[in-house]
C-alpha cells in the first residue's frame, strides 16, 4: 500500500508556543490530505480537509486560526498548532487520499504525532 | 447524515476464540466500507475493505461482508491471537463526499493467552 509519514512522532512544548507537524505522502501524490485528532480511547475526529494549492476546509467547531494547514505540494501538508495550550494535547493523525480510479478512493494514514503541551 | 455504529468494547477473548465485532451504517449513497486497526501508540492501518454490496473483504484471517440489506459490515475472525489485541474501527466513505471517512467509535479488543 501507499505510505504516509509524519514528523515529528512526538513533541512536547510549552504553553503559548507553536508547533508544526508535517505529513508526507512518500510514494504517491496526494491532492487531498486529511487531518484528524484523536483523544485517548476515542475515535478519530476529522479536523480539516487539505487540498493542494488551495485553502483547507475545516470541520464545524475547529478553529482555523488556531490550526493552520498548508498544502503547498502534492506530497506535503503541514498542520501548525498556534499558541498551544494544554487542552490541545492530543494525538494528531494525517492521511493522504489515494485516487483509485472508478471504484473507490482510499486514505492512507500516517503513524500519528503525539503532542503534549505543558 | 451518514454514520457508523460499532458494538461497544472492550471485548476480551481467550486465544483461539471466535471474534465478531458488529458494525452497522447509515448512508444515503453507495459507500465503500472499511475496517481499520490501530495498535497502541500507532496510526491506523487498513485491515480490509469492500466497495460494493455482497463484496467480502479479507486479510490476515479477518473477514467482513458488505450487506446492503442489513446495512452491516461485521468483522469476524475464526481464531484470534494475542497479537490481534488492538482497537478496531469500522468506517465508510462516500465517493460523493470527496473521500471523507466516517468512523465508528472503535472497539477495543484484548486477547488473553
Amino acid at each position: 500500500g501507499a505510505v504516509v509519514s509524519q514528523h515529528p512522532s512526538w513533541v512536547i512544548c510549552k504553553s503559548g508556543t507553536s508547533v508544526k507537524i508535517e505529513c508526507r505522502s512518500l510514494d504517491f501524490q496526494a491532492t487531498t490530505m486529511f487531518w484528524y485528532r484523536q483523544f485517548p480511547k476515542q475515535s478519530l475526529m476529522l479536523m480539516a480537509t487539505s487540498n493542494e494549492g488551495s485553502k483547507a476546509t475545516y470541520e464545524q467547531g475547529v478553529e482555523k486560526d488556531k490550526f493552520l494547514i498548508n498544502h503547498a505540494s502534492l506530497t506535503l501538508s503541514t498542520l501548525t498548532v498556534t499558541s498551544a495550550h494544554p487542552e490541545d494535547s492530543s494525538f494528531y493523525i494525517c492521511s493522504g487520499l489515494f485516487l483509485g480510479g472508478s471504484s473507490y478512493n482510499e486514505q492512507f494514514f500516517g503513524p500519528g504525532t503525539r503532542l503534549t503541551v505543558l | 447524515g451518514d454514520s457508523v455504529t460499532q458494538m461497544e468494547g472492550p471485548v476480551t477473548l481467550s486465544e483461539e476464540a471466535f471474534l465478531t465485532i458488529n458494525c452497522t451504517y447509515t448512508a444515503t449513497g453507495y459507500p465503500s466500507l472499511f475496517w481499520y486497526v490501530q495498535y497502541p501508540g500507532e496510526g491506523l492501518q487498513l485491515l480490509l475493505k469492500a466497495t460494493k454490496a455482497d463484496d467480502k473483504g479479507s486479510n490476515k484471517g479477518f473477514e467482513a461482508t458488505y450487506r446492503k440489506e442489513t446495512t452491516s459490515f461485521h468483522l469476524e475472525k475464526g481464531s484470534v491471537q494475542v497479537s490481534d489485541s488492538a482497537v478496531y474501527f469500522c468506517a465508510l466513505s462516500d465517493r460523493n463526499q470527496g473521500g471523507k471517512l466516517i468512523f465508528g467509535q472503535g472497539t477495543e479488543l484484548s486477547v488473553k493467552p
